[in-house]
């Protein structure tokens, strides 16, 4: 079946504490990006990336870091979380050699809460 | 820079009413525009887009949305609401230029009345 996989689903933390959020895809696609949902605020993106080794800021990238090092994982960072960003977060994927020009395709979501 | 705006944060209908939701956006050139749904707990899913042609678009499970470039809007509607159509919604413009870049509205919450 075609997704995208995040993991963890459900993560309480403390401040400080450096996380790593995984997303896997398993689509062949090129584009991936992470955001935050949170309430009255919509989807916010955080980081892009537009092929293996490529990745770009979007708009709230501040306290976060991603790599891509294959085309199917794009895990994100948080090396010191601080309770700012106690969110739902968000992986999506896109076939996207244009970039999110396609159809994004999302993950279930992870709720991160820091304390 | 683009940007998505939703004018309404939520909106209540009654079952079997007619659906407006309105998206209007800001965008330098021919924008990409969709609209995804999220249902309670669950990820976003995509109800339609457009890129271009067309401009009125059909999607799934009876949506369509009409493109306005005079009026920078992308409204989405359903002529026949189900119980099953509350959610959220977001409208939501891909970047041209500025590959890589998504922007999404901040949401419309839909609550259908028996």
């Amino acid at each position: 079946e075609a997704q995208v996989t995040q993991n963890p689903r459900y993560l309480i933390t403390v401040t400080g504490k450096k996380l790593t959020v995984t997303c896997s895809q398993n689509m062949n696609h090129e584009y991936m990006s992470w955001y935050r949902q949170d309430p009255g605020l919509g989807l916010r993106q955080i980081y892009y990336s537009m092929n293996v080794e490529v990745t770009d800021k979007g708009d709230v990238p501040e306290g976060y870091k991603v790599s891509r090092k294959e085309k199917r994982n794009f895990p994100l960072i948080l090396e010191s979380p601080s309770p700012n960003q106690t969110s739902l977060y968000f992986c999506a994927s896109s076939l996207g050699l244009a970039g999110p020009v396609d159809e994004q395709y999302f993950g279930p979501g992870t709720r991160l809460t820091v304390t | 820079a683009q940007s998505v705006t939703q004018p309404d944060i939520h909106i209540t209908v009654s079952e079997g009413a007619s659906l407006e939701l309105r998206c209007n956006y800001s965008y330098g050139a021919t924008p990409y525009l969709f609209w995804y749904v999220q249902s309670p707990g669950q990820g976003l899913q995509l109800l339609l887009k457009y890129f271009s042609g067309d401009t009125l678009v059909q999607g799934i499970k009876g949506f369509e949305a009409e493109f306005k470039r005079s009026q920078s809007s992308f409204n989405l509607r359903k002529p026949s609401v189900h119980w099953s159509d509350a959610a959220e919604y977001f409208c939501a413009v891909g970047a041209g230029t500025n590959a890589g870049k998504s922007t999404f509205g901040d949401g419309t919450t839909l609550t259908v009345k028996p």
